[in-house]
């Protein structure tokens, strides 16, 4: 079955800590993306890569990095910059610019700080 | 900044009805306009694309878009309560990821 899978589903991050949320796709999608969602609230950008071992910035990039080594993988790490992580995550793909591209999602991953 | 604008609802509309949800946006350049369906808990799911002006239709869904006043709209015909849920609107305006409005709350009255 082709698609996108998040993992895992929960976590739950104490105060300090680094947590790493995985992103996985077997579409053969060039473009990956991370966006947050909070409560009520629309899909904000995180980050972005267009193709391997490059990415770039979005709106809301402060106290988070990714990595892009693999076409088929965009992890996403949380890191104790960030100051109030709890959200639902998630990650998207699509092929990369060929005008018409639509993004399709993985089921999210639900972050807590405890 | 590209901006996407939604009514934020909720609407309420009696099962049977048709609901219509309709979508602004800033960047008149913009090139492709998706409708995405999200469930409370879960993802985004895409449910209609398109790219020209005038309207597609899908089953019981029909999107209409006029680039002429940067509008996008989405047509429910014989609402369900399955069909609760918030609606997501989506611009590309090429090669920069897709810009999402908030979403619409739309409640089917059974």
């Amino acid at each position: 079955d082709g698609g996108i899978t998040q993992s895992p589903k929960y976590l739950f991050r104490k105060e300090g800590q680094n947590v790493t949320l995985s992103c996985e796709q077997n579409l053969n999608h060039d473009a990956m993306y991370w966006y947050r969602q909070d409560p009520g609230q629309g899909l904000r950008l995180i980050y972005y890569s267009q193709i391997v071992n490059d990415f770039q910035k979005g709106d809301i990039a402060e106290g988070y990095s990714v990595s892009r080594e693999k076409k088929e993988s965009f992890p996403l790490t949380v890191t104790s910059a960030q100051k109030n992580p709890t959200a639902f995550y998630l990650c998207a793909s699509s092929m990369r610019d060929r005008g018409l591209t639509e993004a399709f999602f993985g089921q999210g991953t639900r972050l807590t700080v405890v | 900044q590209k901006e996407v604008e939604q009514n934020s609802g909720p609407l309420s509309v009696p099962e049977g009805a048709i609901a219509s949800l309709n979508c602004t946006y800033s960047d008149r350049v913009s090139q492709s306009f998706f409708w995405y369906r999200q469930y409370s808990g879960k993802s985004p799911e895409l449910i209609m694309s398109i790219y020209s002006n005038g309207d597609k239709e899908d089953g019981r869904f029909t999107a209409q878009l006029n680039k002429a006043s940067q509008y996008v709209s989405l047509l429910i015909r014989d609402s369900q309560p399955s069909d609760s849920a918030t609606y997501l609107c989506a611009v590309y305006s090429g090669n920069t990821p897709l810009v999402f409005g908030k979403g619409t709350r739309l409640s089917v009255i059974a």
